[in-house]
């Protein structure tokens, strides 16, 4: 147990829905990172947020968006789900921000769209 | 742009034996980060050991070690030693210092025979 969680831990929607994923990092951790992983494209990076503020974006879509709170728990936002965005989202965290930390991964949020 | 290829799908090897996991990776940068991460049937990501590009020695955590050929941009993986437990995708993934952009291979499955 990494000690990140993630709820929920299955979700099924349809297409064109909204749906908001939720982590909440380790105890004492500042910084949140959120991965899709799909069976097509492997681990990809989306965003990280630290101590409340976005400071690196990757293969995020405009239809996706991320927030961290003043408790440090994070939520991703996907909205007009799309068949394709049927993926596995991960939510790390870090002590820090600096790239070699060690990041801590949560159990993943297995996304199914209909 | 920063590449991470990772050539082998899937492979297999008997418990008690050595295995190799090859990475390699593209950038014209100097300064980076790498890491290899473990993904076993639960799905829960885990660091397995990470190399600073600045460090000329290798990385060696117990049954782990990596062959860090810079030059060459290699970044290969050695499990001494495989147990069952071992059974797992491994990831490899980049990090250009002082960015937040973490970039993963494709994976390798990994499967250890009794």
């Amino acid at each position: 147990d990494s000690g990140v969680t993630q709820t929920p831990k299955h979700l099924i929607t349809a297409t064109g829905q909204r749906v908001t994923l939720r982590c909440s990092p380790r105890s004492g951790d500042l910084s949140v990172y959120w991965y899709q992983q799909s069976l097509d494209q492997g681990l990809q990076f989306l965003i990280q947020y630290y101590n409340g503020e976005e400071r690196a974006k990757g293969n995020i879509l405009e239809r996706f968006s991320a927030q961290q709170f003043p408790d440090l728990h994070s939520e991703l936002n996907l909205s007009s789900l799309e068949l394709g965005d049927s993926a596995l989202y991960f939510c790390a965290s870090s002590v820090a921000g600096a790239p070699y930390n060690e990041q801590f991964f949560g159990p993943g949020t297995r996304l199914t769209v209909l | 742009a920063q590449t991470v290829t990772q050539s082998q799908p899937e492979m297999s090897v008997q418990e008690a034996e050595t295995v190799t996991l090859s990475c390699t990776y593209d950038t014209s940068e100097n300064n980076y980060y790498l890491f290899w991460y473990k993904q076993p049937p639960s799905r829960q990501m885990i660091l397995v050991i990470r190399q600073e590009a600045y460090k000329q020695q290798n990385a060696t955590e117990n049954r782990f070690s990596v062959n860090f050929q810079k030059a060459a941009k290699s970044f290969s993986l050695k499990i001494s030693d495989s147990q069952l437990g071992d059974t797992a995708m491994y990831f490899c993934a980049f990090i250009l210092s002082g960015t937040y952009k973490y970039i993963f291979g494709t994976g390798t499955r990994l499967k250890v025979l009794a």
